[in-house]
């Protein structure tokens, strides 16, 4: 299995800032993923950490505004830039395994993202 | 559009009453899977179906697929206030990512 931490587990932030997300897992793992999920919905995917190159991102989602790095097997960062109040937000990490008999996927408890 | 609908959106019972979500789409998937998410948590898996017309049972949750593999039902016999959360289905999509559908929000009373 795999334990997601992320940090910080909250911030309120002003508009116009940026917040770097944080994202560890306590072992090495084949891929890693960022959700966001708005006040009572689901989860919606922003992107695929690819380690060592760039981001895959998702319809609606655009490097400039949401930049990922993944520097090893273990971490990966997510920036909210230029923040909005629509950018208001949780934020989750995943992480999956894929194994000989096994993939699973994990979520991180997310962070919580409140711009004013 | 959503590429999984869920229904109901919420629902609010008392403890002991049975429950079925459901999560259908117009297309055929090679599997499904459930997670629910707590309050404050990241979505755990709770199971992974993969042939049509499935059933896998965890504890009081009962798990179906859909035997044309476009839909699947979630029912949870005696509800208890532990089972409070949200409750997601979702697809694998190129083999690799997790998309959810739009959830179950269960809320069970005491």
């Amino acid at each position: 299995s795999a334990v997601i931490s992320q940090k910080p587990s909250r911030d309120i932030c002003q508009r116009g800032t940026s917040l770097t997300i944080q994202c560890q897992v306590d072992s090495q793992v084949t891929m890693m993923f960022w959700y966001r999920q708005q006040p009572g919905q689901s989860l919606t995917l922003i992107a695929t950490a690819n380690q060592g190159s760039e981001a895959t991102y998702e319809s609606g989602f655009v490097i400039d505004k949401f930049p990922i790095s993944r520097p090893n097997l273990t971490f990966s960062t997510l920036t909210v830039s230029n923040m909005s109040p629509e950018d208001s937000s949780i934020y989750l990490c995943s992480a999956r395994q894929v194994g000989e008999s096994t993939d699973t996927q994990y979520f991180g408890p997310g962070t919580r993202l409140t711009v004013l | 559009t959503q590429l999984l609908e869920q229904s109901p959106q919420f629902l609010s019972i008392q403890e002991g009453e049975n429950l079925t979500v459901y999560c259908n789409s117009s297309s055929v998937f090679s599997s499904l899977q459930w997670y629910r998410q707590e309050p404050g948590e990241g979505p755990v898996l709770l199971v992974t179906v993969v042939t049509g017309g499935e059933v896998k049972k965890l504890k009081r949750l009962t798990f179906q697929f859909g035997d044309a593999r476009k839909d699947s039902s979630l029912h949870i016999t005696a509800a208890q206030p532990g089972d409070t959360g949200l409750y997601l289905c979702a697809l694998l999509r190129g083999g690799f990512k997790t998309i959810f559908g739009a959830g179950t929000r269960l809320f069970v009373k005491a």
